[in-house]
């Protein structure tokens, strides 16, 4: 089982729409859960950070789920502007060594 | 405010030539730094780290190796490259262990 998992999509939404990606990890001692933003053939971009009592960021919320041990992002209001691909990572205690998902690909159409 | 520059951006290397990756950091003292490589279609995976000058961590084997002569300056380097070293590198920062991480622009290695 690999340590962070997420769909690689593409999700395919017209704008406007509302969006949810999941991302699954394995390490249950895992303590730091953050979702990058990646736009093609460019630098991941932290987008934000997971804290266990969720959190929203304007049209951006992400949970974090401990028991089955799941985050989520859930985008509202699609914008062309979002398309990129969303990485999930996690990491574990002590030196941050984080762990990244391979990435959701989202596509926002008019 | 924090920079973080790496070059080249762009390189198409032969295969058994050598590799010189440089990435600097200004506008922060003692930073961890890290080199990732993303290959098409996979995640990013932590090559080397680094918590401070001469201190370096190898998380996988591999004819890559890395160094830290000075504070804020992180090099990847091989003797000889391989078709499988093709893809996307990144040299990262961090601070603490809040986890976040701040990527310079990358270099595309091409291996041929």
């Amino acid at each position: 089982r690999k340590e962070v998992e997420q769909d690689p999509g593409p999700f395919n939404v017209p704008e406007g729409a509302t969006v949810a990606f999941n991302c699954t990890y394995s390490n249950s001692a895992s303590q730091s859960f953050f979702w990058y933003r990646q736009d093609c053939r460019k630098e991941p971009k932290l987008l934000m950070s997971v804290y266990s009592s969720g959190n929203e960021d304007g049209r951006f919320t992400a949970q974090l789920n401990r028991a089955s041990q799941y985050i989520s992002l859930l985008i509202r209001d699609s914008k062309l502007s979002d398309s990129a691909t969303y990485l999930c990572v996690v990491g574990g205690t002590g030196f941050q060594k984080l762990v990244f998902g391979t990435g959701t690909r989202l596509l926002v159409s008019p | 405010s924090q920079t973080i520059h790496q070059w080249p951006a762009t390189l198409v290397q032969p295969v058994g030539s050598p590799l010189s990756l440089e990435c600097t950091v200004e506008g922060t003292s003692n930073p961890n730094l890290y080199w990732y490589r993303q290959a098409a279609g996979r995640g990013l995976q932590l090559l080397f780290y680094s918590v401070g000058i001469g201190q370096i961590s190898s998380e996988v084997p591999q004819n890559l190796s890395a160094s830290r002569p000075q504070d804020r300056q992180f090099i990847l380097s091989s003797k000889k490259l391989l078709l499988s070293d093709s893809g996307f590198y990144l040299c990262a920062w961090s601070l603490d262990l809040t986890g976040e991480l701040f990527f310079g622009e990358g270099s595309r290695l091409t291996v041929l």
